[in-house]
Parts: structure tokens; sequence; C-alpha cells
């Protein structure tokens, strides 16, 4: 299976912050990569896909980017409701595989 | 507007059998396919199976033979049933849409919290 390895694990940022989470494929996955979004109690939602496309109603805040391996999830301007956990996910190769999460928190 | 809902147990006894029943509207089960992925407390999302729009299954191969999907399209449901459940399955259980446009998921269900007592 593909490893997803997520960094960091935890951060928190300021209000009007830019904020940058990274995803590490163990092989290329060819930007087959989604992120979500996970707030507390919720079910996850689909931010980004194809590594960054934007997922329709998702503020443009929000941006996705990267190749190979190596990806990448940045919010321009943290803004208290993306107090949340963030997850990639890679489609490339069955079965779908899951990054741990990074928690962000507001500072 | 599309929605999915899972029912189930709360809480499944060491070595029973987990049954879930996932509930879908606004869209056909002929038509996209269904998935389930389970989180633990505090943990990550793990993707267990899933059902295709045509009727075959697909099943991560870390849950063996213990789990089972099917559906009933005339109700709109996918059902999960796993056996010989351990503490370890103690977890959330979503079912969730797979999108059009790729092995993404776009819609998920409010999921159920499954706890495997001994």
């Amino acid at each position: 299976d593909i490893q997803m390895t997520q960094s960091p694990a935890s951060l928190s940022a300021s209000l009007g912050e830019t904020v940058s989470i990274e995803c590490l494929a163990s092989e290329g996955i060819s930007n087959d990569l989604a992120w979500y979004q996970q707030k507390s109690g919720k079910s996850p939602q689909l931010l980004i896909y194809a590594a960054s496309r934007l997922q329709d109603g998702v503020p443009s805040r929000f941006s996705g980017s990267g190749s190979g391996t190596r990806y990448s999830l940045k919010i321009s301007g943290m803004q208290p409701e993306d107090e949340a956990d963030y997850f990639c996910q890679q489609s490339y190769k069955y079965p779908p595989t899951f990054g741990g999460g990074t928690k962000l928190e507001l500072k | 507007q599309v929605q999915l809902k899972e029912t189930g147990p709360d809480l499944v006894q060491l070595t029973q059998t987990l049954s879930i029943t996932c509930t879908v509207s606004g869209f056909s089960l002929t038509t996209y396919n269904v998935h389930w992925v389970r989180q633990p407390p505090g943990k990550g999302l793990e993707w267990m199976g899933a059902m295709w729009n045509g009727g075959g299954t697909d099943y991560n191969s870390a849950f063996k033979s213990r789990l089972s999907i099917s559906r009933d399209t005339s109700k709109s449901q996918v059902f999960l049933k796993m056996n010989s459940l351990q503490t370890d399955d103690t977890a959330k259980y979503f079912c969730a849409r797979q999108a059009y446009y790729g092995y993404y998921f776009d819609y998920w269900g409010q999921g159920v919290m499954v706890t495997v007592s001994s």
C-alpha cells in the first residue's frame, strides 16, 4: 500500500496567517491526491482533488499544489472556521490511503 | 440534495458481528459508487471497501474475509457486515459517495460510532 506521511502533526496559526500542510507519498502518485477537512465530531469534507482542483463551494483561500511524491495544502489567511483536522488521501493506487492528519488550531 | 446516513449499533460484543446500513438519497446507487471508511477515536481514516455502481464489491485486504458489503437498490441502501470483532475495531464508521471525477469522496454520512466491548 502507498504510505502517506503528513506534516506537521499539529500547528497553531494566528488569524489571517498563511498556513501550509505537507503530504509525502511513499511513491509517485501522479497528482491523484485529495485534501479533506474534518471539524470536531463531524465527517470529513472534500476541499481539494486532483492535487489542485478546488471542490465546489470551498473558499478560495484554500489551495493545493505539488507533484510526484510531495503535495501541500495552503490556507491563505487563517479564519476561525478553519480550525479542524486535515487529511490527505491518495487515489493513484488501490487501496486508497490517507495521511495521519494535521490538527490546525487558532492561536 | 445528496445525503448519506448510517444506522447501526452503538455497542457490539467482542467476537460478534457488526451490521451497519447506509441509506442514501439524492443520487442512485446504480450511478455512483459508495465506500466505507472508518476512524478509530483520535486517529486517522482507513478505507474499508466499496460497492460499485454495477453491483460488484472491493475490499481492503487488511480486513481479509471478515468484511462483506452488499446493497438493496430498491431501498437505496448499502450494507456493511464485519464479523469477529475485536477491541481495535472500535471506531466511527462512515459511508461516503465517490465523486464522478475520480477516486475521491465528495459526500459523507455523519458516521456511526461503534464500541466493541469485552
